[in-house]
């Protein structure tokens, strides 16, 4: 079956510390994409990458890493830095050569920082 | 700026009751808009992509259209099951957006028995 897998499905950490978040896919597609979603609100778009070995700042990129050094893994790194890190984590993958764009979602990671 | 925005916040209806969402949008120009449907503690789920104003696409109960401003999502008599939020996503056509979506906050949709 393709799909994207996310791992854990549950994150606990103590303030400072640095996580790392899975994010794998298997449908061949060329973008991958990291969200945030808080409770009650929308998606917030964290970093995203359309190609290996680059990718580009969303609107809340700031605390985060990311790395693309394979085209099915997208692994987000939430760093002490992030003043406000529990949130519910999503990944997501779509083409970008050929119509529809549509993107596809894993199940998400559900982080809580104490 | 590109905008999406969704309304009602919350939609309550009961069981064969039929209503509509609706996404409003603003972008230099579109590609294409998307709908999904998401459950508590789950990815979004893809339910259809609309790419010209007049376009109609339907699933079971749902039936999305698109003008040149606004999407509608028609639910016909609606079953709990139906209860969900409805994500609406539009992919702007400038070329500095790339590849991303922006979405809307969401229509959070009960349906009671």
């Amino acid at each position: 079956d393709g799909g994207i897998t996310q791992s854990p499905k549950y994150l606990f950490r103590k303030e400072g510390q640095n996580v790392t978040l899975s994010c794998e896919q298997n449908l061949n597609h060329d973008a991958m994409y990291w969200y945030r979603q808080d409770p009650g609100q929308g998606l917030r778009l964290i970093y995203y990458s359309q190609i290996v070995n680059d990718f580009q700042k969303g609107d809340i990129a700031e605390g985060y890493s990311v790395s693309r050094e394979k085209k099915e893994s997208f692994p987000l790194t939430v760093t002490s830095a992030q003043k406000n890190p529990t949130a519910f984590y999503l990944c997501a993958s779509s083409k970008i050569r050929d119509t529809p764009y549509e993107q596809y979602f894993g199940p998400g990671t559900r982080l809580t920082v104490t | 700026e590109d905008q999406v925005t969704q309304s009602p916040e919350a939609l309550r209806l009961q069981e064969g009751e039929s209503s509509s969402l609706n996404c409003s949008y603003t972008v230099s120009g579109l590609r294409g808009l998307f709908w999904y449907r998401q459950d508590p503690g789950k990815g979004p789920e893809f339910l259809f992509t609309l790419y010209s104003a007049g376009e109609e696409k339907e699933k079971e109960r749902l039936k999305a259209t698109l003008t040149k401003k606004e999407s509608f999502l028609h639910i016909t008599a609606p079953k709990p099951e139906d209860s969900a939020t409805y994500l609406c996503a539009v992919h702007p056509r400038g070329e500095t957006s790339g590849s991303r979506l922006t979405f809307g906050e969401g229509t959070q949709l009960t349906v009671n028995p």
